[in-house]
């Protein structure tokens, strides 16, 4: 079966501007965790998603924020993009999340200027 | 809050063994194996569940010492496709399967002929 695709690979943006990313979980997968990934802080929890709804977040400021679609789809948004942001933003999906093994997407490098 | 791992690197040789160990301050439900090899995304291993259950890969073997918050991963005979950068994350308990990975650092490990 198909693995977790994330759009777009790469992206380029400037300070102030507001970036969606995209994940697509695996078919059958009801969780969505998203992860930003530097080489200083290693891999940090953004948030995951389960049915729609946010379970649990990590400590980042509101500017990041994400949603989960019906079809177990998630979004990332990131606004008023900062220096520091510039990352790989990876996302993961499980069965049902808990203690369930996490299939990690691709990823999305993001680079602000 | 952050697991530490040990060590930050290591280099072997191939068909050498090495351990990979995860501490963390905090009380643990489970401890989490990740392998991340270059420009690639993580790769799940192992997960190690509080009271004794393991899920994995047969040919990785870990342990997880609960009074200790400690996690070790044991490589053995090693391969080149050993090779990378291998994550632990630790969840401390969730409600209703929520699911919040704290990953540690990482330990580089490089595999030589």
């Amino acid at each position: 079966k198909a693995g977790v695709t994330q759009t777009p690979r790469y992206l380029i943006k400037t300070r102030g501007q507001q970036v969606t990313l995209s994940c697509s979980p695996i078919s059958g997968h009801r969780s969505v965790s998203w992860y930003q990934q530097t080489p200083g802080q290693g891999l940090q929890f953004l948030f995951e998603y389960f049915s729609e709804t946010q379970r649990n977040k990590g400590n980042f400021p509101g500017r990041f924020s994400g949603r989960q679609f019906s079809n177990s789809r998630s979004e990332m948004n990131v606004s008023t993009l900062e220096l520091g942001d510039s990352a790989l933003y990876l996302c993961a999906s499980s069965l049902s999340g808990g203690t369930d093994e996490q299939f990690f997407g691709p990823g999305t490098r993001l680079t602000v200027l | 809050q952050q697991p530490v791992q040990s060590p930050q690197a290591v280099i072997l040789r191939e068909g050498e063994d090495a351990v990979i160990n995860c501490s963390s301050s905090k009380a643990l439900y489970s401890v989490h194996w990740y392998r991340q090899k270059h420009g690639e995304a993580p790769v799940f291993l192992m997960i190690l569940l509080k009271g004794g259950e393991q899920k994995g890969h047969e040919k990785i073997s870990a342990s997880f010492n609960e009074k200790k918050q400690q996690s070790s991963l044991y490589l053995t005979a090693s391969q080149l496709s050993y090779s990378g950068t291998y994550f632990c994350g630790t969840e401390k308990g969730s409600w209703e399967g929520a699911q919040k990975l704290v990953f540690g650092q990482g330990t580089r490990l490089t595999i030589n002929p």
